[in-house]
């Protein structure tokens, strides 16, 4: 498959605990906001998306949580699974050219049985 | 899952040869882009359309060209390999309708090895 070796920062949890990712983002201008999961040879996957007139959105299981003060981003993720093992990018679209999104290096999340 | 595929997926190449990546899409969105993902560089904008014939170079455009002749289809080409190519290449698409990218969908993959 198409699984690249990311030397990345690594969250690892218990199964059925909660997991926190976080995520600065580098311009206060940006309005929009989205956490996407990429599984091991496939490609990244939307979960969750925010715009910048609101704090906090809830989806399936996951939540995002978004701080304007102090460009904060972070998606939790309630009772994770061995099925959330996998990296998790933040992007945000650029305020320079609302055309593109500008992507963090991403999180790898390891689940433990 | 969106209706986006990338061809070929898996392709091995020699230096100095040129390389075309294709890919389409049935969902008749406006916005395409072309990825490619490294290790410690995570996902870096190669070229990106708004429209057919419509193009704009991303970060890392050196070396890579484009072209989107129907809203369908748009392909990446190297003209001329270089091992610093060799990368997993992954397409997404966007609809555009607000004229500004929302969630992007993405494709399975190509991974290209420059020999």
């Amino acid at each position: 498959g198409e699984s690249v070796g990311l030397h990345l920062p690594t969250l690892s949890v218990q199964e059925g605990d909660n997991s926190i990712i976080n995520c600065a983002y580098s311009n206060s201008a940006s309005d929009y906001f989205i956490w996407y999961k990429q599984e091991s040879g496939k490609g990244p996957q939307f979960i969750i998306d925010i715009r910048s007139n609101m704090d906090k959105r809830q989806g399936q299981r996951v939540t995002v949580l978004l701080n304007k003060t102090v460009k904060h981003l972070s998606l939790q993720i309630a009772a994770t699974q061995p099925g959330d093992s996998a990296v998790y990018f933040c992007a945000e679209r650029d305020a320079g050219n609302n055309r593109k999104l500008i992507w963090g290096l991403g999180t790898s999340l390891a689940v433990n049985p | 899952d969106a209706g986006i595929t990338q061809s070929p997926r898996h392709k091995v190449t020699e230096t100095g040869t040129p390389v075309t990546l294709r890919c389409h899409q049935t969902e008749n969105h406006r916005y395409m882009y072309w990825y490619r993902q490294d290790p410690g560089h995570g996902l870096r904008l190669i070229h990106y359309s708004y429209g057919v014939k419509d193009t704009d170079k991303g970060e890392v455009s050196d070396g890579y060209s484009v072209s989107r002749s129907k809203t369908e289809d748009f392909l990446l080409t190297l003209e001329s390999a270089t091992s610093s190519q060799t990368s997993v290449y992954f397409c997404a698409i966007s609809s555009g309708t607000s004229g500004r990218t929302d969630e992007q969908y993405f494709g399975p993959g190509t991974r290209l090895t420059v020999t």
